[in-house]
């Protein structure tokens, strides 16, 4: 079964709000990280925050981590048109192995 | 720039006829992967090689083969495509990392249609 499963399914806010997707997973990791999948395209990495992390930042994103609760969250501050994307959550799954959640669709509405 | 490139970006092929897609790195990444995502769904991990060595996932079928034959260059083949194989493809790579977190890097993927 899928180690990440992603909340909101999809998002629709307007250009200027600030956007949150989260993310839980089922068993202990080492880290987690957040990718980002333009329609049609590959994904790109946005992010990595590792298990004794609670909170970390690039630019407009902040990513937190919750071990206790086994979930996460990405918050992307003030958005924009170009935003508009796939938002994934993966764990580390033992080697190299990623396990990938289904992903929240954000739409940014200009 | 280093990059992941995947060539075809499009592929149609017939029900039963072999396909290959391939995947070439300028990151000299130990690691390659292969992924398939269908509409809507998460990446899903096909296997990965760890230089020469070739990782499979329990649950990729037979039908999928892959090849590596230098670090640049990765292959998957699929032998007799079915309506289900249609998806996107996607191919990573990543570095060992002494410190653990293995961020992918992924190329544009190649889209496969069969008719």
């Amino acid at each position: 079964s899928q180690q990440g499963e992603e909340d909101p399914q999809a998002l629709s806010i307007q250009e200027g709000e600030n956007a949150t997707m989260n993310c839980s997973y089922k068993t202990s990791i080492n880290n987690l990280q957040w990718y980002r999948q333009n329609s049609g395209r590959g994904l790109v990495h946005l992010i990595l925050i590792r298990s004794n992390e609670r909170e970390k930042h690039s630019g407009r994103l902040r990513v937190t981590l919750d071990t206790s609760k086994k979930s996460s969250s990405l918050l992307i501050t003030a958005s924009r048109a170009a935003d508009t994307a796939s938002y994934f959550c993966a764990t580390d799954a033992g080697g190299f192995k990623t396990i990938f959640g289904a992903g929240t669709r954000l739409f940014v509405k200009a | 720039d280093a990059m992941v490139i995947q060539n075809p970006r499009y592929q149609v092929t017939q029900f039963g006829k072999p396909v290959t897609l391939s995947c070439s790195q300028t990151l000299n990444h130990n690691v390659m992967y292969w992924y398939q995502q269908k509409s809507s769904q998460a990446p899903k991990l096909l296997f990965h090689y760890y230089d020469k060595d070739f990782n499979n996932e329990a649950d990729t079928p037979d039908n999928f083969q892959s090849r590596r034959p230098n670090t640049s260059f990765c292959f998957l083949d699929i032998r007799s495509p079915g309506l289900g194989d249609a998806a996107m493809y996607l191919c990573a790579t990543s570095r060992v990392a002494v410190s653990g977190g293995n961020e992918q890097f992924f190329g544009p993927g190649t889209r496969l249609t069969v008719l």
